[in-house]
C-alpha cells in the first residue's frame, strides 16, 4: 500500500471558480478525515467519514464546501465559488482506529 | 481560543545539540500525538501517548505525557540536520474520539 494519495498536489484557480480535490485512503482504513492548514497554523478539522457516512462537519465548512465518500472508498472535497480566503493546504487522512492517522501530502490551493 | 500552545514557536540549533519543545493546554486530553511535517508535505505521525505520566522513546526522541494529561514534551538528543521540520502536537478530547486539535507547531532548524 502506498499510503494516502491526494490529487492534485497543487491547484491555482480564479476567484469564483469551482474546484474538486480527491483523496484515496489506505484501503483497509474505514475512517477518513479532511483538514485545512494555512500558513503558520496547525491543521484544522473540516469533516469526518466512517465508511460512507459523513458523521461530522466543522462550522469551518461553509455551504460552499461539500465532501463525499461514495461506497466508503475514495473521497472528494468540492469548493464552489472559491474565495481568496480558501487558499490553504487541504489535507486528507485515514485511520483504522481512533488514533494513528496517516496523512496524505495534501493539495495546495491558491485562489487568485 | 488556542487549546494547545506549543513553545517555542521557532528554534534554531547546531547539529549535536539537545533540545526540548513543549505542548501545553488547560484541557485534558484522552490521547496526544506528535507529528513532524516537512514543507509541502502532510504531517507524519511520530508517536501517540495515552496514559498520564507515560514516556515513550523513539531512537533519539523522547516523548512525555504529563500526569494530568494536559501537557507533553518532546526531547531530541544530539540533533541531526534530518530532524529539521515543523513539530506538531495534536490532542483528542471531549466526546470525540477521532477529531484532532492541533497546536501551531514548533519550527525546528538544525544547522550543520
Amino acid at each position: 500500500d502506498t499510503g494516502v494519495s491526494q490529487d492534485p498536489r497543487h491547484k491555482i484557480t480564479k476567484r469564483g471558480q469551482n474546484v474538486t480535490f480527491r483523496c484515496d485512503p489506505i484501503s483497509e482504513h474505514n475512517r477518513l478525515y479532511w483538514y485545512r492548514q494555512t500558513l503558520g497554523q496547525g491543521p484544522e478539522f473540516l469533516t469526518y467519514f466512517q465508511n460512507e457516512a459523513q458523521l461530522e462537519k466543522s462550522r469551518l465548512l461553509s455551504d460552499r464546501f461539500s465532501a463525499e465518500r461514495p461506497k466508503g472508498s475514495f473521497s472528494t472535497l468540492e469548493i464552489q465559488r472559491t474565495e481568496q480566503g480558501d487558499s490553504a493546504m487541504y489535507l486528507c487522512a485515514s485511520s483504522q482506529a481512533y488514533y494513528g492517522y496517516t496523512f496524505g501530502s495534501g493539495t495546495r490551493l491558491t485562489v487568485v | 481560543t488556542q487549546l494547545l500552545k506549543q513553545s517555542p514557536q521557532f528554534l534554531s540549533i547546531q547539529e549535536g545539540e539537545n533540545l526540548t519543545v513543549y505542548c501545553n493546554s488547560s484541557s485534558v486530553f484522552s490521547s496526544l500525538q506528535w507529528y513532524r511535517q516537512e514543507p509541502g508535505e502532510g504531517p507524519v505521525l511520530l508517536v501517540t501517548v495515552v496514559t498520564g505520566g507515560e514516556v515513550k522513546k523513539l531512537k533519539r526522541l523522547t516523548f512525555q505525557f504529563g500526569d494530568a494529561r494536559k501537557d507533553s514534551s518532546l526531547h531530541i538528543t544530539a540533533a541531526q540536520t534530518g530532524d529539521t521540520g515543523l513539530y506538531l502536537c495534536a490532542g483528542v478530547s471531549g466526546g470525540s474520539n477521532y477529531k484532532l486539535t492541533f497546536g501551531k507547531g514548533t519550527l525546528l532548524t538544525v544547522n550543520p
